[in-house]
C-alpha cells in the first residue's frame, strides 16, 4: 500500500463549480500536509499546508485533514480555467515529502 | 526573485555517458532535495541534503550521485545514464529540514536516455 493514495482523474468540470479533491494516508506519524499545484511543464508549486487536523483557508482554497479516518482534502471554490492543472496532496516524513500520484483537473469555461 | 533554478531544462543523452544537471537556490536554504516524477509513480525522492557536506539516501538513489559544497548549489549527477532513468527531475529546497513542508520546486529537467 502506498503511503499516500490519489486518484489520478482526470477530473472535468465547469467553471464555477466547487471541486473536491481526495487524497488517503497512511502511518499518522507525521503532521504535516500539503497541496501542491502543478501546470504542464512547469515544477509544483506549494497552495498551502496544514498542520495536523481540522481546516485551512486561503481565498477560494481550503484545505482539510481528518486524522480519525486519514483523508486529505482540497476544495476550490468558485472554480476558473486558470485553475486547470494537476494538484498533488503530499505528506511531510522523515526529511522527504511523500507525495500522491497527482489529479489532473481541467476546469472548462 | 526568490527561486530555485535548474540546468539544462531538456537534455538527451546515450546509455553510458556521464552527464550533471545543476540545481542553485537564492534564499540561503539549508535542505536541499532531489526528486524525480514519473507517470503513475509520482514524485519520488532521490537524495536530500541537510546542509553543506551532509547529504543522505532517498527512496531512489541509485544510479545517482549528488554532492553539497556549497550551500546554494546541488548537483544531480548520473555516472553512467541508462534508459530507465529517463524521467522528469526536480530539485527542492527549504530553510531548514525540520520546515520542509514548505518546499519550493525548481522548473525541472527532462531528461532522455537512448
Amino acid at each position: 500500500q502506498k503511503e499516500v493514495e490519489q486518484d489520478p482523474g482526470p477530473l472535468s468540470v465547469p467553471e464555477g463549480a466547487i471541486v473536491s479533491l481526495n487524497c488517503t494516508y497512511s502511518n499518522s506519524a507525521f503532521q504535516y500536509f500539503m497541496w501542491y499545484r502543478q501546470y504542464s511543464r512547469k515544477g509544483p508549486e506549494l497552495l498551502m499546508y496544514t498542520y495536523s487536523s481540522g481546516n485551512k483557508e486561503d481565498g477560494r482554497f481550503t484545505a482539510q485533514v481528518d486524522k480519525s479516518s486519514k483523508y486529505i482534502s482540497l476544495f476550490i471554490r468558485d472554480s476558473q480555467p486558470s485553475d486547470s492543472a494537476t494538484y498533488l496532496c503530499a505528506k511531510a516524513g522523515a526529511q522527504k515529502l511523500v507525495f500522491g500520484q497527482g489529479t489532473r483537473l481541467t476546469i472548462n469555461p | 526573485e526568490a527561486q530555485v533554478t535548474q540546468n539544462p531544462r531538456y537534455l538527451i543523452t546515450v546509455t553510458g555517458k556521464k552527464l550533471t544537471v545543476t540545481c542553485s537556490q537564492n534564499m540561503n536554504h539549508e535542505y536541499m532535495s532531489w526528486y524525480r516524477q514519473d507517470p503513475g509513480l509520482g514524485l519520488r525522492q532521490i537524495y536530500y541534503s541537510m546542509n553543506v557536506e551532509v547529504t543522505d539516501k532517498g527512496d531512489v538513489p541509485e544510479g545517482y550521485k549528488v554532492s553539497r559544497k556549497e550551500k546554494r548549489n546541488f548537483p544531480l549527477i548520473l555516472e553512467s545514464p541508462s534508459p530507465n532513468q529517463t524521467s522528469l527531475y526536480f530539485c527542492a529546497s527549504s530553510l531548514k529540514d525540520n520546515a520542509i513542508y514548505e518546499q519550493y520546486f525548481g522548473p525541472g529537467t527532462r531528461l532522455t536516455v537512448t
